[in-house]
Parts: C-alpha cells; sequence; structure tokens
C-alpha cells in the first residue's frame, strides 16, 4: 500500500464547474499537505500549503485537511481550461523530515 | 527574485557515460531538495542538502549518484555510469527554512540512449 494514495483520473469538467480532488494517507505524523500543479513536461507549482486541520482559501482554491480521517481536498472554483493539469498532493513531518511524500497525481481535463 | 534554476533542460547521455545535473535555488535559499519522476511515475524524494551538508539522502541509489551542494555555486547531482533505466525528470526544490513551502525548477529531462 502507498503512504499517499491519489486517484489518477482523468477527471474531466465542463468550463466553469468546481474540480473536487482529494488523497488518503497512512501516515498519521504528516503535518504539512501541499498541493501542486503540475502542466505536462514543466515543473511543479506550488498552490496551497496548510499545516493544520481545517480549511485554506486562496483565490479560487480551497485546500481541506481532515488529520482525523487522513485525508486531504482541494477544491477549484469556477474552473478554466488553463486549470488543465495534473495535480499533485505532497506531505512532509514526523519521522519523514522535510522529504515530501506524492501522491501519484490526478490528471484534470477542464472542457471549454 | 528568479525561481528555482536548473540546467541543462534536456541532457542525452549513452550508457555508460556521466550526467551532471545543476541546481541554483531562490535567492536567499539555502535548502535544496532533489526528486525523480520516472515516466507514468510520481515524484519521489532522493536526496536533501544544505550548504556543504546532506541532510538526509534516504532516497539516494546506494551506487552511481551523489549530490553536493557546495559553499559557492548551485547543487550538483552527479549520476555516474548511467543506464537506461535513469531516464527520467530529475527536479530540484528549494525552501529559505527546513519547515516552509518548496519551490520546484523546471526540472532536467535525462535521456539515456
Amino acid at each position: 500500500q502507498k503512504e499517499v494514495e491519489q486517484d489518477p483520473g482523468p477527471l474531466s469538467v465542463p468550463e466553469g464547474a468546481i474540480v473536487s480532488l482529494n488523497c488518503t494517507y497512512s501516515n498519521s505524523a504528516f503535518q504539512y499537505f501541499m498541493w501542486y500543479r503540475q502542466y505536462s513536461r514543466k515543473g511543479p507549482e506550488l498552490l496551497m500549503y496548510t499545516y493544520s486541520s481545517g480549511n485554506k482559501e486562496d483565490g479560487r482554491f480551497t485546500a481541506q485537511v481532515d488529520k482525523s480521517s487522513k485525508y486531504i481536498s482541494l477544491f477549484i472554483r469556477d474552473s478554466q481550461p488553463s486549470d488543465s493539469a495534473t495535480y499533485l498532493c505532497a506531505m512532509k513531518g514526523g519521522a519523514a523530515g522535510n522529504k515530501l511524500t506524492f501522491g501519484g497525481g490526478t490528471r484534470v481535463l477542464v472542457k471549454p | 527574485n528568479a525561481g528555482v534554476m536548473q540546467n541543462p533542460r534536456h541532457l542525452v547521455r549513452r550508457r555508460g557515460q556521466e550526467a551532471r545535473l545543476r541546481c541554483s535555488p531562490m535567492k536567499g535559499h539555502s535548502h535544496v531538495y532533489w526528486y525523480r519522476q520516472l515516466p507514468e511515475e510520481g515524484l519521489k524524494f532522493m536526496v536533501y542538502l544544505q550548504k556543504e551538508n546532506i541532510i538526509d539522502e534516504s532516497g539516494m541509489p546506494k551506487e552511481r549518484f551523489s549530490a553536493e551542494f557546495p559553499k559557492e555555486g548551485p547543487s550538483i547531482l552527479r549520476i555516474q555510469q548511467v543506464v537506461r533505466g535513469d531516464s527520467a525528470a530529475y527536479f530540484c526544490a528549494s525552501s529559505p527554512v527546513a519547515d516552509l513551502e518548496q519551490f520546484f525548477g523546471p526540472g532536467t529531462r535525462l535521456t539515456v540512449l
């Protein structure tokens, strides 16, 4: 079993819809949670960085962390074709130190 | 403020040659991390360095791979005697301090013929 599980998709949504992404993890020591966006053949771009359980909002993006369920989510409102990319969750903490453990990524396609 | 810089962006090597990948962190960042993304696989941690020190190399293959981050100049990931299985995208990330966000560079795509 992988430490971080993420549905690979693809997830196809119409423009303007809400994109809902999630990851589950097994290591309860993880304390920091991140979402990255990666376009094809590019480097990951940091979208959200959270520490505690709860919600964090930044523009069209909302990140949720539920440590009791070991479950994190990312919501993208008013999705645009330019949001079409692979979204990676990542986490770190505890004995893992500062190295990031990534999910496999979810490919998202926003159709005009 | 320039982001993380990596060069070369593309590198082609024949089996048995050496590959040297360079990473310049963001200005003010003294923590550097290397990750590898194999085709159709996720990003995997390789090594974490601070200036002149290797902090965590738990993800580095035991042979042929080495990394350094000298007092002056970029961080270097070195792969000796490359094999076809080393073909991948290698990403560098940096952070100002250990507990903060890691920002990624554009990556170096290594192809071993």
